[in-house]
């Protein structure tokens, strides 16, 4: 089975709006990251939320972890056009490996 | 701020020709990893490595696959036997230690075409 799986879908929004995306996993984990992806280049590093936490914020990015339903959002407010991006959980099982969903790809229209 | 960096960023190679990826993670992390992503999939873990040595893997680290950290900032993957399905976006990442607390911290990938 996938681990680290979000919610498969494409947001397309106007800038300004809030950009919300979920992340389902299977098993318990030790952490949960969010990475971001602008298209064919690397993965940058937004949040690390651990198992213990149920809400991050830094900047504009909210994250939360229900670990009851096994799962985590990630929520950028007041989305501008460099937030256009794909974006992924990776789940974190304590052994250094992180298993990654397939991302969300989310486009703001300025 | 320091980052993980990678070389080449393109590299094309013939079916069956060896290729050697190279990284240089974060000067104080200890850990590093090998990930690949194969056009429009999910990335994929390949291998971790701490104190020399391999700590991780997953079933595609085969044997045509070896890491190895040949100097004090080096760390790279050798592919000895390109296969056409090895074509895809190779990451390096590193963290400050392997707990499960740390974040891993990825470079810019190198894109290996096998043709």
């Amino acid at each position: 089975s996938q681990q680290g799986e979000e919610d498969p879908q494409a947001l397309s929004i106007q800038e300004g709006e809030n950009a919300t995306m979920n992340c389902s996993y299977k098993t318990s984990i030790n952490n949960l990251q969010w990475y971001r992806q602008n298209s064919g280049r690397g993965l940058v590093h937004l949040i690390l939320i651990r198992s213990n936490e149920r809400e991050k914020h830094s900047g504009r990015l909210r994250v939360t972890l229900d670990t009851s339903k096994k799962s985590s959002s990630l929520l950028i407010t007041a989305s501008r056009a460099a937030d256009t991006a794909s974006y992924f959980c990776a789940t974190d099982y304590g052994n250094n490996r992180l298993a990654f969903g397939k991302g969300n790809q989310v486009v703001v229209i300025p | 701020e320091p980052e993980v960096t990678q070389t080449p960023s393109h590299q094309v190679t013939q079916m069956g020709q060896e290729v050697i990826l190279r990284c240089v993670p974060i000067s104080n992390h200890l850990y590093f990893y090998w990930y690949r992503q194969i056009l429009g999939q999910k990335v994929e873990f390949l291998v971790s490595f701490y104190n020399n040595e391999i700590s991780e893997k997953s079933e595609i680290f085969d044997d045509q696959f070896s890491v190895e950290r040949p100097d004090g900032s080096n760390f790279t993957l050798k592919i000895r036997s390109t296969k056409l399905e090895d074509s895809a976006m190779y990451f390096c990442a590193s963290s400050e230690a392997g707990a499960s607390i740390y974040t891993q911290y990825f470079g810019p990938g190198t894109r290996l075409t096998v043709l």
